[in-house]
């Protein structure tokens, strides 16, 4: 199945661990993004890598860093977690000038810091 | 700084009623998106709107965009249960779809 597919889908942790998320896209688009929902349901996004060149970086802890080894995937690592970054983080990915296309976002994963 | 709106933020109707979900916003962009999100789940895109006075219509939904009055709406009739579920709005001002700012989503709930 072509899809946007992230792992893990729950995540309860701790505060002050080390966590990762995956993201892998086999739609053959060039752009990944990471988005935070919070328990508002407020959408927003975080980061966005183009062909591996991160291209947005919104205001967001350093905790927070993301990589991406190609440009099918695109990981979240999170140190010293905090209570506040309890959320569902949305892995996405479109096409560059693909403005006809909307961003195909994976299931998310629902983190849990306690 | 982009501002995307949306309104009612919550919505409970009755099956077979009509109602409009209104998307504003700040900055010019003719370049908008409708997405929905059932609980617990992604966010599936509904309708790509591309220009002043597009319209796209998928079954009881229809969005339009007003790009001059910077908004968009999302028409539902003839409501269905199966409907119920948080619709969003999110716009594109880069012209590259590369970064799409989100609206507040507006939650729906159809009762029978």
């Amino acid at each position: 199945d072509t899809a946007v597919s992230q792992t893990p889908k729950y995540l309860v942790t701790q505060m002050g661990n080390d966590k990762s998320i995956k993201c892998e896209q086999n739609l053959g688009h060039d752009t990944m993004y990471w988005y935070k929902q919070d328990s508002k349901k407020f959408l927003k996004i975080m980061f966005s890598y183009n062909n591996k060149e991160l291209i947005i970086n919104e205001t967001v802890p350093n905790r927070f860093s993301p990589k991406s080894p190609d440009k099918a995937h695109l990981n979240l690592h999170i140190n010293s977690l905090e209570l506040g970054d309890s959320a569902v983080y949305f892995c996405a990915s479109t096409r560059t000038g693909g403005y006809n296309s909307p961003l195909h976002f994976g299931n998310g994963t629902r983190l849990t810091v306690t | 700084e982009l501002k995307v709106e949306q309104n009612p933020l919550f919505l409970s109707m009755q099956e077979g009623k009509n109602y409009t979900i209104y998307c504003n916003y700040s900055t010019t962009s003719d370049r908008l998106y409708w997405y929905r999100q059932d609980p617990g789940k992604s966010l599936e895109s509904l309708f790509v709107l591309l220009s002043n006075g597009a319209v796209k219509q998928e079954g009881r939904l229809m969005a339009s965009l007003d790009t001059k009055a910077r908004l968009s709406t999302l028409h539902i009739t003839a409501a269905v249960h199966d409907l119920s579920a948080t619709y969003f709005c999110a716009v594109d001002v880069t012209g590259t779809a590369s970064k799409l700012t989100f609206g507040t989503g507006t939650r729906l709930q159809v009762t029978l």
